[in-house]
């Protein structure tokens, strides 16, 4: 059972353009939300992370919004670059739990 | 610091050979775990250790073992490989006191079981 639904599964943009990803949960005792980034051949890494007390966190070009009510949190990139083509994956945990629930993978590609 | 390393990059195995996927980490991180990615699949967690001596399964444990041998080392075994396994593995390690839960991922090893 998937406890975190990640959509779309791939995802084409043009360059300067928005791209979106979604992500949807089921237990309410997460609190904890990371965005992971992983470019072909090398390993996934942190990119931005946000917990229920907030509803928008921004890093540069990168942004989580996130919806509790919903259970749903998608994290928007802006002015999208041909450098930003890689998987990304959302994720959630429960308070110092050390295991991530991890959802399936974006693949995005940005067009020049 | 080299974060966390991965031996070997690549492996081509016949089914029912035995290996060992070595990891380390040099940031004195007490969580290490072991992942595999498959397409489609995202990542799935095969075992991990909190912390040195203790080791847990978790969501794909079948057909592996581990061995957290010290605070920086966290092996994986193949015991008697399945193209099943053929798969990319990572290993990834996690702060003591981390705020942000963040895990620190290594390079990945391909494996390829024929």
């Amino acid at each position: 059972q998937q406890q975190v639904k990640q959509s779309p599964q791939s995802l084409i943009v043009q360059k300067g353009g928005i791209s979106i990803i979604n992500c949807a949960y089921e237990n309410t005792a997460f609190d904890y939300f990371p965005w992971y980034q992983q470019f072909p051949g090398k390993g996934p890494a942190l990119l931005i992370a946000i917990r229920p007390d907030v509803s928008e966190k921004k890093e540069g070009r990168f942004t989580i919004s996130f919806n509790k009510s919903a259970k749903q949190f998608s994290l928007h990139i802006m002015d999208s670059q041909p450098g930003d083509s890689a998987t990304y994956f959302c994720a959630a945990s429960v308070g110092n739990n050390r295991k991530l629930i991890w959802g399936l993978g974006t693949s995005l590609a940005v067009n020049p | 610091n080299a974060g966390v390393t991965q031996t070997p990059k690549f492996q081509v195995l016949k089914t029912g050979q035995s290996m060992t996927l070595q990891c380390a980490q040099d940031m004195n991180h007490n969580s290490m775990y072991w992942y595999r990615q498959d397409p489609g699949m995202g990542l799935r967690l095969i075992y991990y250790s909190a912390s040195e001596g203790t080791t847990d399964k978790g969501e794909v444990p079948n057909g592996y073992n581990v061995s957290r041998l010290n605070k920086r080392e966290f092996s994986l075994r193949l015991e008697s490989a399945a193209p099943s396994q053929t798969s990319v593995y990572f290993c990834a390690s996690r702060a003591p006191d981390s705020a942000f839960n963040e895990q620190f991922f290594g390079p990945g090893t391909r494996l390829t079981v024929l």
